[in-house]
């Protein structure tokens, strides 16, 4: 069972266009939501976060949108360009004593000149 | 500069061959992971370790074992016993594993060893 669910699988915007993710979760017990960005052959790179008692958090062009009460979160990408174009996960970490994030399955933004 | 190196970059395995995948952090990181990655299925977790000398298993440790001798060092051993290793592995570390603070949140990673079966 996918602790975390992500859509769309992949995405395709024109240049200076808004990007949408989308992510959704059960478990109550998550305290921290991070967004990673994958070029192909690289690992991961943390985006941006957000943690459950803040709506919205912004970072340049990105944006993180969190609705605690639907327990869904996105992504914004504003004027998106085509270094963009990466793969974006989200992430959720379970509270405690450990940092044991759940990943959503990934999506492919492909950002057109 | 800091961070996490893995290597081979790609790794050819025969079938009923054991492999170790290397992961070295120059970070100070106490807590290291790995995860491996499957087309459309995002990052599922291996093994984890928090501290030198211990480790616990995953989502999916069935196939797979580990050791952390060193902090700086944890590699990851595919035995013949895993029946599809064809993936795309990560290693991570993080700082603390119960600290408090925001800087100790978020996976730092490596850039990854692709592993074939042939």
């Amino acid at each position: 069972q996918q602790q975390v669910k992500q859509s769309p699988q992949s995405l395709i915007v024109q240049k200076g266009g808004i990007s949408i993710i989308n992510c959704a979760y059960e478990n109550t017990a998550f305290d921290y939501f991070p967004w990673y960005q994958q070029f192909p052959g690289k690992g991961p790179a943390l985006l941006i976060a957000i943690r459950p008692d803040v709506s919205e958090k912004k970072e340049g062009r990105f944006t993180i949108s969190f609705n605690k009460s639907a327990k869904q979160f996105s992504l914004h990408i504003m004027d998106s360009q085509p270094g963009d174009s990466a793969t974006y996960f989200c992430a959720a970490r379970t509270a405690g004593n450990f940092n044991k994030f759940y990943f959503g399955s990934g999506t492919k933004l492909n950002v057109k000149p | 500069d800091g961070g996490i190196t893995q290597s081979p970059k790609y790794l050819f395995r025969k079938e009923g061959q054991n492999v170790t995948l290397s992961c070295e952090q120059n970070l100070n990181h106490d807590a290291m992971y790995w995860y491996r990655q499957d087309p459309g299925q995002g990052l599922r977790l291996i093994y984890y370790s928090q501290i030198v000398n211990d480790f616990q298993k995953g989502d999916i440790a069935e196939g797979y074992s580990v050791s952390r001798e060193k902090k700086e060092s944890f590699p990851l051993t595919v035995t013949s016993a895993q029946k599809n290793p064809t993936a795309f592995y990560l290693c991570a570390s993080t700082p603390g594993t119960g600290s408090a603070s925001p800087s100790s949140y978020g996976y730092t990673f490596g850039s990854g060893t692709r592993l074939t079966v042939v």
